[in-house]
């Protein structure tokens, strides 16, 4: 069964710090994986994905993302945070053999970058 | 902003009860999913309709059904609502392509349902 894991509720960085938000997936065969962020009620804005090839993955407002096969994992990270990057962040994956086309979400993880 | 837009924006409905939730996707998209995202959950996949027909469904029970419009249009029904119907509910789009496994999804803002 496809799943997902984000194992950190919560993040706290200093703003100008690096930052990652992990997670971690389980599919049966190569998976699509993808990032999307949501801020207070609001839905959710897409980030970045991987599909296939480079496994360094750039994204919108200077993300980046890791795909490590054998960790099976696709960290998201960024150089240096930002406050406006507080939000809710959620990673999902997408099973290629999968008919239903089900994509399936970690439970999120809540970044606050602190000034 | 994804050009994605829900309504309404919240409802309050009673058990038993039926609801229909509204979905305007982007112009030119053929693919839409609902999503079920419960307080401090991640989303729960619910169905993916593609060019109105469902080709796609999670693990929920038949009184959730939906359409999909040609006109980029479309409804998520609830019947018999329950307590635990209470949640955000999400619709996204996406172009439908050859490969709708790899394509990104653009989120509305949800519909906040409350069951009381």
């Amino acid at each position: 069964a496809q799943s997902v894991a984000q194992p950190e509720d919560q993040v706290n960085v200093a703003e100008g710090n690096p930052l990652t938000v992990k997670c971690t997936y389980s599919v049966s065969g190569n998976p699509y994986l993808f990032w999307y962020v949501q801020y207070p009620n609001r839905g959710l804005q897409f980030l970045l994905k991987y599909i296939t090839g480079d496994n360094l993955v750039k994204g919108s407002y200077g993300f980046e993302a890791e795909f490590n096969k054998s960790q099976t994992s696709f960290h998201l990270k960024k150089p240096s945070a930002l406050v406006s990057d507080s939000a809710l962040y959620f990673c999902a994956v997408r099973d290629p053999m999968d008919s239903n086309y089900q994509l399936i979400w970690g439970a999120g993880t809540k970044l606050i970058i602190k000034p | 902003e994804t050009g994605v837009t829900q309504s309404p924006t919240h409802l309050i409905k009673t058990r038993g009860q039926q609801v229909t939730l509204r979905c305007s996707s982007q112009s030119g998209h053929n693919t839409v999913s609902w999503y079920q995202q419960a307080l401090g959950q991640g989303p729960q996949f619910i169905f993916q309709y593609y060019r109105e027909e469902e080709n796609g469904r999670g693990n929920f029970p038949p009184r959730f059904s939906g359409l999909q419009f040609p006109n980029y249009s479309s409804e998520l029904n609830v019947n018999a609502l329950e307590l635990d119907d209470s949640a955000l509910y999400l619709c996204a789009s996406s172009l439908g392509l050859a490969e709708i496994s790899t394509d990104t999804q653009y989120f509305g803002p949800g519909t906040r349902l409350t069951v009381l």
